[in-house]
């Protein structure tokens, strides 16, 4: 069975400074994805970006990175140079392949701080 | 391209009513899931279809069902509905049943008294 947990529920950062969100996650698979979908009050679920386990080389999105360390099963999400309009829930996802359901954690709100 | 769009977004019913919601994927997607949303449970996988095949399905009760269209367009269906159906009920595509990303739609908020 796939689980994942975000262990912080809330985090706040100050707005032009760097924020890191946390995921760990467990699976029994070889060949999964993980994702960051960030979800803004109007409830419009948004991908922010995604790893395939497979690659050694962490996801980058603009202002938006990931530190993937696998053995750990830990899958966090930096965001550099926060706007103000970063501000949302974040969840963590994972996603085995030959399927596409998608297992979240419980999310983590962001706030940013002007 | 137009997003997922889901129909319709906000949704009031009594309980023992029955329910039907909409999606469409984006133009060309073939896969579509389904999830609800509640502030105690969270995010949670309800079903997903291709090619109009269910192909998982997530531990909720037989009253939850769905069903998908030759035109990839989906529905889920709630009979007998319980307060704790309310929920966001959100629908997502994607292009095939790779390891293509999903997208989703603004959801349905669906309460019942």
């Amino acid at each position: 069975a796939q689980t994942v947990t975000q262990s912080q529920p809330e985090m706040s950062v100050q707005e032009a400074e760097t924020v890191t969100l946390s995921c760990t996650y467990d699976t029994s698979e070889s060949d999964y994805y993980l994702f960051w979908y960030k979800q803004p009050p109007s409830r419009q679920m948004i991908l922010v970006i995604r790893q395939e386990a497979y690659k050694q080389q962490n996801a980058t999105e603009n202002r938006f990175s990931v530190n993937f360390q696998k053995a750990a099963k830990s899958f966090s999400l930096k965001i550099s140079d926060s706007q103000l309009g970063d501000a949302a829930m974040y969840f963590c996802a994972s996603r085995i392949q030959g399927a596409q359901k998608l297992v979240f954690g419980q999310g983590t709100r962001l706030t940013i701080n002007p | 391209k137009a997003g997922v769009t889901q129909t319709p977004r906000y949704l009031i019913k009594t309980r023992g009513q029955q329910v039907t919601l909409s999606c469409s994927p984006i133009s060309g997607h073939r896969s579509v899931s389904w999830y609800q949303q509640t502030p105690g449970q969270g995010l949670q996988f309800l079903f997903e279809y291709f090619s109009e095949t269910q192909r998982n399905k997530g531990n909720f009760p037989g009253r939850f069902s769905g069903r998908q269209f030759s035109n990839s367009r989906s529905e889920m269906n709630v009979s007998t509905l319980e307060l704790g159906d309310s929920a966001l009920y959100l629908c997502a595509s994607s292009l095939g049943w790779g390891p293509d990303t999903q997208y989703f739609g603004p959801g349905t908020r669906l309460t019942v008294l």
